[in-house]
């Protein structure tokens, strides 16, 4: 079974508009940490959000924040107000467990490609 | 902070031959990690350093493959015999404090060909 699945291979959305890009997750641990990274046409891998399993509110970083509804185990990431820049790669990704080699251990959805239309 | 930097960019080699890449993290990080990218999917993970320990390797790291980090430093990643199926974006990251939500930074990458 899919650890990470995001459902939407390509996603449009009109500047200055938001967006929801969709992430479920399956993992039979308690302690779990779920990542949000931006992959534009350059290569780069580039950090978005965090969000830990026993973290009460949804992560927030600017323009992006995480819907997090643990029960139904998915970990929707938003992002306000679009931007042309915002055209790339998303990647969900989830660390399980806690400690040792976890913390660097992802498991990486298969992505998003987001397009913003001026 | 100047970042993860990945040397070669690109490389293109013919079936058999052996590759090396090169890994320069961020300086004060210990933790030192090779993914493997391929088109339209996510990374992969292969290996984990700590220091210049490999404290974990991906059953996706065949024989052919091996990765040193010598002195904690900067870190290795050899194919030796490459195969087609080794064409891939081979991506390092870094991380530094040791908590559950310190981000891995990722290199550029650099871009296999095995022609």
């Amino acid at each position: 079974a899919q650890k990470i699945t995001q459902t939407q291979p390509g996603m449009f959305v009109q500047e200055k508009e938001a967006v929801t890009l969709d992430c479920t997750y399956d993992t039979s641990d308690q302690s779990y940490g779920l990542f949000w990274y931006k992959q534009p046409s350059s290569g780069e891998m580039i950090f978005l959000i965090y969000q830990g399993s026993y973290d009460e509110q949804n992560a927030t970083e600017g323009r992006y924040s995480l819907n997090f509804q643990k029960a139904r185990k998915s970990a929707n990431l938003v992002i306000s107000a679009s931007q042309l820049g915002d055209s790339a790669m998303y990647f969900c990704a989830m660390r399980e467990g806690a400690g040792g080699t976890s913390y660097g251990k992802l498991t990486f959805g298969q992505g998003t490609i987001l397009t913003v239309h001026p | 902070d100047t970042g993860v930097s990945q040397d070669p960019r690109h490389k293109i080699t013919k079936r058999g031959q052996n590759v090396t890449f090169r890994c320069d993290p961020i300086s004060e990080h210990n933790r030192l990690y090779w993914y493997r990218q391929t088109l339209g999917q996510g990374p992969e993970f292969l290996t984990y350093f700590q220091n210049e320990a490999q404290l974990e390797k991906s059953r996706l790291l065949s024989d052919r493959f091996s990765a040193e980090r010598p002195k904690g430093s900067f870190s290795t990643l050899e194919i030796q015999r490459t195969e087609q199926g080794d064409s891939a974006m081979y991506l390092c990251a870094s991380s530094s404090a040791d908590r559950e939500g310190s981000p891995l930074h990722f290199g550029n990458g650099t871009r296999l060909t095995v022609t």
